[in-house]
């Protein structure tokens, strides 16, 4: 398995500004990945970031909106960027290991 | 995109008795994956199932995939109050990178001590 980190935890934000997300795995990985969770609702993949190369985004997500980063092989960031309430999710770090996908505890957000 | 249909979506049993819920979907799944989220948690996994007509169990969980490839269930005995929570059911379809995860909208559950 794997242990991933996301800072903050949760956070209040007022709309048009942007957050960003931190996440730490304790191990190389090639792949992360971003997922949103809205309230009461299942997980929808965000984007896929690679190490060295620009993220993927999902149908229905763009880069200007949720820039991602990925500097190096255990870490990587995720903005939600101009936010407004309808931005008012979980957004949760994930990676993959031999098929099994493993989660942070996510980041609460919400806009105001 | 892939959609996985997960039933029900919410149940409420009392402690001990024993749970049920499923997944199915209209495409070809390739693996199988079960996972647990509590409040304020991310989801952890319980089980992982990578053949048709696995049966694996965690504990007190088992959980099968579907011989046609397009659903799998998930069973609990036994049931205590710390398996409140939501339950998921995710898979990456075939065609799509094994990496990639459909989840279905989740099982809560609550059980009555």
């Amino acid at each position: 398995s794997a242990v991933i980190s996301q800072k903050p935890s949760r956070d209040i934000c007022q709309r048009g500004t942007s957050l960003t997300i931190q996440c730490q795995v304790d191990s190389q990985v090639t792949m992360m990945f971003w997922y949103r969770q809205q309230p009461g609702q299942s997980l929808t993949l965000i984007a896929t970031a690679n190490q060295g190369s620009e993220a993927t985004y999902e149908s229905g997500f763009v880069i200007d909106k949720f820039p991602i980063s990925r500097p190096n092989l255990t870490f990587s960031t995720l903005t939600v960027s101009n936010m407004s309430p309808e931005d008012s999710s979980i957004y949760l770090c994930s990676v993959s290991l031999n098929t099994e996908a493993f989660f942070g505890q996510g980041t609460r957000l919400t806009v105001v | 995109g892939q959609q996985l249909n997960q039933s029900p979506q919410s149940m409420f049993i009392q402690e001990g008795e024993d749970v049920s819920m499923n997944c199915t979907s209209s495409s070809i799944f390739n693996t199988w994956l079960w996972y647990k989220q509590d409040p304020g948690e991310g989801p952890v996994l319980l089980i992982a199932l990578y053949k048709a007509g696995e049966l694996t169990s965690n504990g007190r969980l088992t959980a099968q995939f579907g011989i046609t490839r397009k659903d799998s269930f998930l069973n609990i005995s036994a049931s205590i109050p710390s398996d409140v929570g939501i339950y998921f059911c995710a898979g990456p379809p075939s065609g799509a990178g094994s990496y990639q995860l459909t989840f279905g909208k989740g099982t809560k559950l609550s059980v009555i001590p």
